[in-house]
């Protein structure tokens, strides 16, 4: 099965910095990839997805890149503000379920 | 959150008791799913379904029964409730094509249960 690991617990960052967090997971045969934003006290939020014929792809201050040669993705935020700290998960799809990462912590401080 | 609601919001129960929990949706989603999250282990599957009476388990099924009986709801059972089962319970639901994730999941705002 899948297993999605590189568990970085918490990242620390300032006000205004550009913020990186990052995923591996096992499966070759993976094709969908999805990075959720995790307040405290609610559901997991859709933040942006790739699919495996892609590299990169960008949202409102979001980019996720792929790279299925070594099987890792990164999702970066431009311009952290304090309202992105919360629990960021990577989430990866073979079929028609999720295997989600453990989760990274933003801090964001002003 | 989006055409998913999840019932009750919170709830203690004691060891030996059955506990369910419902999650309900609006959107009409052919595949529902139960996951349960705790610290350090973040988010692991317990069961899903992809279609009314059509159900699978996850990699924490043990101790947990589901059923659908319609497409809207989709109802997670603790026969025998046990402290190892007190986590925080999201229910999700997405659509598939040939058992592809079309989008990821859009999630309820959770069930956090405690066993006692």
């Amino acid at each position: 099965g899948e297993s999605v690991g590189l568990h970085l617990p918490t990242l620390s960052v300032q006000e205004g910095d550009n913020s990186i967090i990052n995923c591996a997971y096992s499966n070759s045969a993976s094709d969908y990839f999805i990075w959720y934003k995790q307040e405290s006290g609610k559901g997991p939020q859709f933040i942006i997805d790739i699919r495996s014929n892609m590299d990169k792809r960008q949202g409102q201050r979001v980019t996720v890149l792929l790279n299925k040669t070594v099987k890792h993705l990164s999702l970066q935020i431009a311009a952290t503000q304090p309202g992105d700290s919360a629990v960021y998960f990577c989430a990866v799809s073979g079929y028609s379920t999720l295997t989600f990462g453990k989760g990274t912590m933003l801090l964001v401080s002003p | 959150d989006a055409g998913i609601t999840q019932s009750p919001r919170h709830k203690v129960t004691e060891t030996g008791t059955p506990v369910t929990l419902r999650c309900h949706q609006t959107e009409n989603h052919r595949y529902m799913y139960w996951y349960r999250q705790d610290p350090g282990h973040g988010l692991r599957l317990i069961h899903y379904s992809y279609g009314v009476k059509d159900t699978d388990k996850g990699e924490v099924s043990d101790g947990y029964s589901v059923s659908r009986s319609k497409t809207e709801d989709f109802l997670l059972t603790l026969e025998s409730a046990t402290s190892s089962q007190t986590s925080v319970y999201f229910c999700a639901i997405s659509e598939a094509i040939r058992d592809r994730l079309n989008y990821g999941y859009t999630f309820g705002s959770g069930t956090r249960l405690t066993v006692v």
